[in-house]
């Protein structure tokens, strides 16, 4: 089945830098790549989502890129600010209809 | 996007006891999914809950230790049967956005249910 990678599990910034945040997939049939935001005691919250007719996605300050050939997916924030701080996970649809699998998660800390 | 409601937020419980979960979505969905997250992990699936048929369990999931129902489109439920402390997680369900059976379509999570067992 689907693995996904997630890379880095930890990752500091300053206030107004970029962060990027890698995954790989296993499955080379997965066409739908979305990310989500969750702050400590909430919800996953969708953020953004990419397809895989498509390289790039931008929504503001975040960006997804997906590079079907090597089978990864890189979400890319600019100007970080302190409210970007939350753990986040990448997810791939697996073999089998809407089984999303998980990234490991990426804990983001913005310093102001 | 739907908005779902769990319940309860958050619960201590015995070992050995069960507790029921419920998710209540205001819209009718196609698919509904239960998930795992363990103190400081990533999300795991449990079940896919489908109205009118079983659920279909993920591997390392069977259904005499997490019974779902899903008696229409807005509802399903999730017990979670003689609990262990290595059960303490928080479990999630999330719903498609769409009505209809679609591939890939973004999936939206409850708060989710804190479970503790002492």
């Amino acid at each position: 089945g689907e693995n996904v990678e997630q890379h880095p599990s930890t990752l500091s910034v300053q206030e107004g830098d970029s962060a990027v945040i890698k995954c790989t997939y296993s499955d080379s049939a997965s066409n739908y790549f979305p990310w989500y935001k969750q702050e400590l005691g909430k919800r996953p919250q969708l953020i953004i989502d990419i397809r895989s007719n498509v390289g790039e996605k931008k929504d503001q300050r975040i960006a997804v890129t997906l590079n079907k050939t090597a089978k990864h997916f890189s979400l890319h924030i600019t100007e970080t600010q302190p409210e970007d701080s939350a753990v986040y996970f990448c997810a791939a649809i697996g073999t089998g209809f809407q089984k999303l699998v998980f990234g490991t998660g990426t804990r983001l800390l913005v310093s102001p | 996007s739907a908005v779902i409601s769990q319940k309860p937020s958050r619960d201590i419980c015995q070992r050995g006891t069960s507790l029921t979960i419920q998710c209540q979505v205001d819209s009718q969905v196609t698919m509904m999914f239960w998930y795992r997250q363990q103190p400081g992990q990533s999300l795991t699936l449990i079940a896919t809950a489908n109205q009118g048929s079983e659920a279909t369990y993920e591997s390392g999931f069977v259904i005499d230790k997490f019974p779902i129902s899903r008696p229409n489109l807005t509802f399903s439920t999730l017990t979670v049967s003689n609990m262990s402390p290595e059960d303490s997680s928080i479990y999630l369900c999330s719903v498609d956005e769409v009505e209809q059976v679609l591939s890939n379509q973004p999936q939206h999570f409850g708060d989710g249910t804190r479970l503790s067992i002492l």
